[in-house]
């Protein structure tokens, strides 16, 4: 059974600050990976993919992927209270292209 | 990205009825998706939409409980059928031209 594993925290940090959230996941033969934002009460929002070994930037955030070791993670770097939020890992194995959800990293930044 | 949209966004409906969940996506997606988020849970695949064929159920989800059209690429319904109080949670679809997908904006339903 395919598994995404995140840490349920809740993580907090202090405005500024650097948040990081992790995710292992069991296939191996995964091939896409993202992380969703969802805000209480909303849809998760697609806030980062990644496809290959290596760091991904986009602004703020930063996608790690390291497929020897089936880890994905993501960076905040100068976390913002807007930033306060659940994410979702997820995973996509295969041609069907469903994706596999964590249980989610409930981050609360600090003003 | 595809923009997807979701309605009704929210119900009460009586036990025993049912109710029908419609998506519509601003271009053409080969394949949707539905989940179910209980309260504090992370999502839950319910079944693929596949234009053309029947959808594609997940272990402990059935198609007479939740039957699903998907009558051209760009747009899903699904239907919660003779529901109980169990089947309160948001459902949510998705679906994507590529790798990623995107989400509608849920429809959360409450079952008296």
């Amino acid at each position: 059974q395919k598994e995404v594993e995140q840490n349920s925290g809740p993580l907090s940090v202090p405005e500024g600050a650097i948040a990081s959230l992790n995710c292992t996941y069991s296939d191996r033969v995964s091939q896409s990976f993202f992380w969703y934002r969802q805000y209480s009460g909303k849809s998760p929002e697609l806030i980062m993919s990644i496809y290959s070994n290596g760091d991904k930037e986009d602004g703020r955030f930063t996608a790690q992927l390291n497929k020897a070791s089936q880890y994905v993670s993501l960076l905040i770097r100068d976390s913002q209270p807007s930033d306060s939020a659940t994410y979702l890992c997820a995973v996509n194995s295969g041609s069907a292209r469903q994706l596999t959800f964590g249980s989610g990293t409930q981050l609360t930044v600090l003003p | 990205s595809a923009v997807i949209s979701q309605k009704p966004s929210r119900d009460i409906c009586q036990r025993g009825t049912s109710l029908t969940i419609q998506c519509q996506v601003d271009s053409q997606v080969t394949m949707m998706f539905w989940y179910r988020q209980q309260p504090g849970q992370s999502l839950t695949l319910i079944a693929t939409a596949n234009q053309g064929s029947e959808a594609t159920y997940e272990s402990g989800f059935v198609i007479d409980k939740f039957p699903i059209s998907r009558p051209n690429l760009t747009f899903s319904t699904l239907t919660v059928s003779n529901m109980s109080p169990e089947d309160s949670s948001i459902y949510l679809c998705s679906g994507g031209a590529q790798a990623e997908a995107f989400f509608g904006q849920g429809t959360r339903l409450t079952v008296v």
